[in-house]
């Protein structure tokens, strides 16, 4: 079974400062990772993906991969009241579709 | 406006109906997929289909049907068999060949 962990949170974070929020997952031969934003009651909207060891920044976002531990990050920078949601962590192990952590709730305290 | 359309946005249905679940896209995308939400849960993956004409279980499809007749559509039905309905219903589609998957907005339904 393939599995995909998060910290459910809440996690606290203060507007302007760093947000992390980490996932592992347990099938080694994942090969593409995502982030997804997902407000309450709404869809999951992609924010990030990445495919190879090390880091992807877009924008406020970073997206951090290392293989060898099995261990996915996402680095929000300069965090806002909007950035509260729950982010999904996904994994792709082909030929199946995404596998999705729980997600992590995300609040920004302004 | 290119996009995944889910319909209806709420659906209300009996113990012992089925109901079919829409999900239609204008994107060109060559796979589509269908997952379920519950409260405080991630997503888990009911059916995908990479091509017309073919489809495959994912992780929960007990209770479930699908069919791809045709490219942009990948309606799910909810049978009678499925003993736990109630939750919300996510259609997503993605480039054959590319992994990121996009979302519709969801159909969320009630057994009443």
């Amino acid at each position: 079974q393939k599995e995909v962990e998060q910290n459910s949170g809440p996690l606290s974070v203060p507007e302007g400062a760093i947000a992390s929020l980490n996932c592992t997952y347990s099938d080694r031969g994942s090969q593409s990772f995502f982030w997804y934003r997902q407000y309450s009651g709404k869809s999951p909207e992609l924010i990030m993906f990445i495919y190879s060891n090390g880091d992807k920044e877009d924008g406020r976002f970073t997206a951090q991969l290392n293989k060898a531990s099995q261990y996915v990050s996402l680095l929000i920078r300069d965090s806002q009241p909007s950035d509260s949601a729950t982010y999904l962590c996904a994994v792709k192990s082909p030929p199946d579709g995404l596998t999705f952590g729980k997600g992590t709730h995300l609040i920004i305290q302004p | 406006d290119g996009g995944i359309t889910q319909s209806p946005k709420y659906l209300f249905r009996k113990e012992g109906q089925n109901v079919t679940l829409s999900c239609e896209q204008n994107l060109n995308h060559d796979a589509m997929y269908w997952y379920r939400q519950d409260p405080g849960q991630g997503l888990r993956l009911i059916y995908y289909s990479q091509i017309v004409n073919d489809f495959q279980k994912g992780d929960i499809a007990e209770g479930y049907s699908v069919s791809r007749e045709k490219k942009e559509s990948f309606p799910l039905t909810v049978t009678s068999a499925q003993k736990n309905p109630t939750a919300f219903y996510l259609c997503a589609s993605s480039v054959s060949g590319r992994t990121e998957a996009f979302f519709g907005q969801g159909t969320r339904l009630t057994v009443v």
